[in-house]
């Protein structure tokens, strides 16, 4: 059971404009989200994250969206570039414990 | 600071056999935790190690083991090596449990091989 998806395997974007990375969860326990950037033969980077008290987080280029009535977030990049390109990973933390729940990933090109 | 490091970066292994995998830690942290990543599954978490004692376990079947030393250092086991054990696995350290996960660092990962 997915309680996390990122329903989008692959984005492409041109450079200089808004990447939009989608995540929807199932869990209504999930208090804490974060956004994770992965790069090839690396491990995952922490980006940005949100409180579920909250419904926008932002840091320079990156906005985290959380709308928790329809349990969905979303990753805002402007603009993109040609170092975006990677794979971008939504997770959530289950209110309680510390595991956090990762979704499948979305693999974003930033077309120069 | 020395980041999270994994050894081997890479396996092949056959099935049947059993695999160990060897994460260090950064320097002062004390919490580790483990994760599989495979193409449909996203990351999947295995788990979690404090002074020395499991804190936290995935929905992985017991062939799935770990262990952690007193210098922090963790090990996974994997015995009985199936084609589906065939991922990159994760370490992942944090100064302590219930620390944010902003905190959390990622090693590089090792990938196996299953054949």
């Amino acid at each position: 059971d997915q309680q996390v998806k990122q329903n989008s395997p692959s984005l492409s974007v041109q450079e200089g404009r808004i990447s939009i990375l989608n995540c929807d969860y199932t869990n209504s326990m999930f208090d804490y989200f974060l956004w994770y950037k992965k790069y090839p033969a690396e491990g995952p980077t922490f980006l940005i994250s949100i409180s579920s008290i909250k419904d926008k987080n932002e840091d320079g280029r990156f906005t985290v969206f959380l709308n928790k009535s329809a349990k969905h977030l979303s990753l805002h990049i402007v603009p993109s570039q040609p170092g975006d390109s990677a794979v971008y990973f939504c997770a959530a933390r289950d209110f309680g414990n510390e595991k956090l729940t990762f979704g499948t990933g979305t693999r974003l090109t930033i077309i120069p | 600071k020395a980041g999270v490091t994994q050894t081997p970066r890479y396996l092949i292994k056959t099935r049947g056999q059993q695999v160990t995998l060897s994460c260090s830690p950064i320097s002062g942290h004390r919490s580790v935790s483990w994760y599989q990543q495979t193409p449909g599954q996203g990351l999947q978490f295995l788990f979690e190690y404090f002074s020395e004692t499991q804190r936290n376990k995935g929905n992985f079947p017991g062939r799935f083991s770990g262990r952690q030393f007193s210098n922090s250092r963790s090990e996974m086991n994997v015995s009985t090596l199936e084609l589906g054990d065939s991922a990159l696995y994760l370490c992942a350290s944090s100064p302590q449990p219930g620390s944010l996960q902003e905190t959390q660092y990622f090693g590089p990962g090792t990938r196996l091989l299953v054949l």
